[in-house]
C-alpha cells in the first residue's frame, strides 16, 4: 500500500514569491493535515481538510492557505514568502473522523523543504 | 491555553534498560493523546494512543504509555531499550474542539 507522498521533495523561493506544496493521501483516508517543522519549534499545525472542507487552522496567517480536491489530494499554498517561512513541511492523512470524535492516527508523508532566501 | 510539554529535550539511556520520555498536556475537556516517532531520514510514525479505557496502552516496537489524568501525563515508557530505539519523539494531544498540539520533541539516545 503507497503512503503519504509529497512534491517537490525540496523547494527554495526568494522573498516575497509564492510557494505550492502537494500532498497525495493514502488510499481511503479522507483527511488531510500540513505542519510546519521548523527547526528548535517542533510540529505546528497548519490545516486540516476533510471531505474537501477545511475544518480547523492553527495560529498561522493568512497567507497560509490551502485546499483539499475530490480526489482527496491537498495543496499547501504560502503567499509572500518570508525568510522564517523557511522549514520543512509534513502532511499527513488519516481516516475520516467526525469533527469532536477524530481520534483517528495520522500517516505522515516524508515533507517538503521549503527554503526562503 | 492549551499545551503539550515535553520537559526533557534529550534522554540518554543505556542499552537494555527500561526508558521513559516524559509528556504533559493542558486541555479543556478529555483529550485524545498520542506518541509518534521520527527515525533518521524517515517520516514520522505513530507509535500509540491513547482514547478511553484503560490506562496503560500498548503500542508499536514494544512501547507502552501511562494516561495520568489527576498528573496530565501521558509518559512513554520501554522496559528494555535497544540502540535502534534512538530518535526523535513526539507527544501530540487533540482536544474535543479538534485542535492538535505537538510536543517539542525529546531525542532519545541508547547507548550500547
Amino acid at each position: 500500500e503507497a503512503g503519504v507522498t509529497q512534491s517537490p521533495t525540496h523547494l527554495i523561493k526568494t522573498r516575497g514569491q509564492q510557494a505550492t506544496l502537494r500532498c497525495s493521501p493514502i488510499s481511503g483516508h479522507t483527511s488531510v493535515y500540513w505542519y510546519q517543522q521548523a527547526l528548535g519549534l517542533g510540529l505546528q499545525f497548519l490545516l486540516w481538510y476533510d471531505e474537501g472542507e477545511e475544518r480547523n487552522r492553527g495560529n498561522f496567517p493568512p497567507r497560509f492557505s490551502g485546499r483539499q480536491f475530490p480526489n482527496y489530494s491537498s495543496e499547501l499554498n504560502v503567499n509572500a514568502l518570508e525568510l522564517e517561512d523557511s522549514a520543512l513541511y509534513l502532511c499527513a492523512s488519516s481516516l475520516a473522523g467526525t469533527s469532536g470524535s477524530s481520534y483517528n492516527e495520522q500517516f505522515f508523508g516524508p515533507g517538503t523543504r521549503l527554503t526562503v532566501l | 491555553a492549551q499545551s503539550v510539554a515535553q520537559p526533557e529535550d534529550q534522554v540518554n539511556v543505556a542499552e537494555g534498560n527500561p526508558l521513559t520520555v516524559k509528556c504533559t498536556y493542558s486541555v479543556s475537556g478529555n483529550p485524545y493523546l498520542f506518541w509518534y516517532v521520527q527515525y533518521p531520514n524517515r517520516g514520522l510514525q505513530f507509535l500509540l494512543k491513547y482514547i478511553t479505557g484503560d490506562n496503560l496502552v500498548k503500542g508499536s516496537y514494544g512501547f507502552e504509555a501511562e494516561f495520568n489524568k489527576s498528573q496530565t501525563s501521558f509518559h512513554l515508557k520501554k522496559p528494555s531499550a535497544l540502540v535502534s530505539d534512538s530518535a526523535l519523539y513526539f507527544c501530540a494531544v487533540r482536544d474535543m474542539r479538534d485542535k492538535i498540539i505537538f510536543g517539542k520533541g525529546t531525542r532519545l539516545h541508547i547507548l550500547p
